[in-house]
């Protein structure tokens, strides 16, 4: 079955950096890369996905990458803020079948320091 | 519609009981999915439905868990016999299909946190 990982489980960065948090799958029939922010007593909220299709994707300070020859993507955070502090996971679509199902990375608690 | 509902938020139970928990998706859905979400890890994959029908289970999901979506709306997650193992975040998410495009996003709610001593 599909195997996601992520690095690193723990990112600490100051307020105004930039984060990184990169992902591995293991399905090469995975075609479907979201990634979710979870904050504290909350679901998980879509901020941003990709499909296999494209190499890269942006949303105002948020953008993600996608490798399909080395089966990793990434997420990338500019200009951090301090809301953007919550457990990041990504997850990968377990194979193409059109059913929707996710395989989730143990995700990344991403700190941003004032 | 404000998304996805679940409740109750928390659930304290002893083991050996029963539990119920109830899920409304966001109306237009017609997909709904149950997660299991456990601490310091990404949720689980438990079961799914496309309208009334539930169309896969997950290994996770042992004969003592049902799901069941009877109208196509609201769906409901029993846990017979609760175990201590069982105690985790149970989270329902919906979505509903773009034409064209097999795989896309979904709305989780706020999630069920079962505890069972």
């Amino acid at each position: 079955g599909e195997n996601v990982e992520q690095h690193p489980s723990t990112l600490s960065v100051q307020e105004g950096d930039s984060a990184v948090i990169k992902c591995t799958y293991s399905d090469s029939a995975s075609n479907y890369f979201p990634w979710y922010k979870q904050e504290l007593g909350k679901g998980p909220q879509l901020i941003i996905d990709i499909r296999s299709n494209v190499g890269e994707k942006k949303d105002q300070r948020i953008a993600v990458t996608l490798n399909k020859t080395a089966k990793h993507f990434s997420l990338h955070i500019t200009e951090t803020q301090p809301e953007d502090s919550a457990v990041y996971f990504c997850a990968a679509s377990i194979g193409n079948y059109g059913n929707n199902r996710l395989a989730f990375g143990k995700g990344n608690q991403v700190v941003v320091i004032p | 519609d404000t998304g996805v509902s679940q409740d109750p938020r928390h659930k304290i139970t002893k083991r050996g009981q029963n539990v119920t928990f109830r899920c409304d998706p966001i109306s237009e859905h017609n997909r709904l999915y149950w997660y299991r979400q456990t601490l310091g890890q990404g949720p689980e994959f438990l079961t799914y439905f496309q309208n009334e029908a539930q169309l896969e289970k997950s290994r996770l999901l042992s004969d003592r868990f049902s799901a069941e979506r009877p109208k196509g709306s609201f769906s409901t997650l029993e846990i017979q016999r609760t175990e201590q193992g069982d105690s985790a975040m149970y989270l329902c998410a919906s979505s509903f299909p773009t034409r064209g495009r097999l795989n896309y996003g979904y709305t989780f709610g706020s999630g069920t946190r079962l505890t069972v001593v």
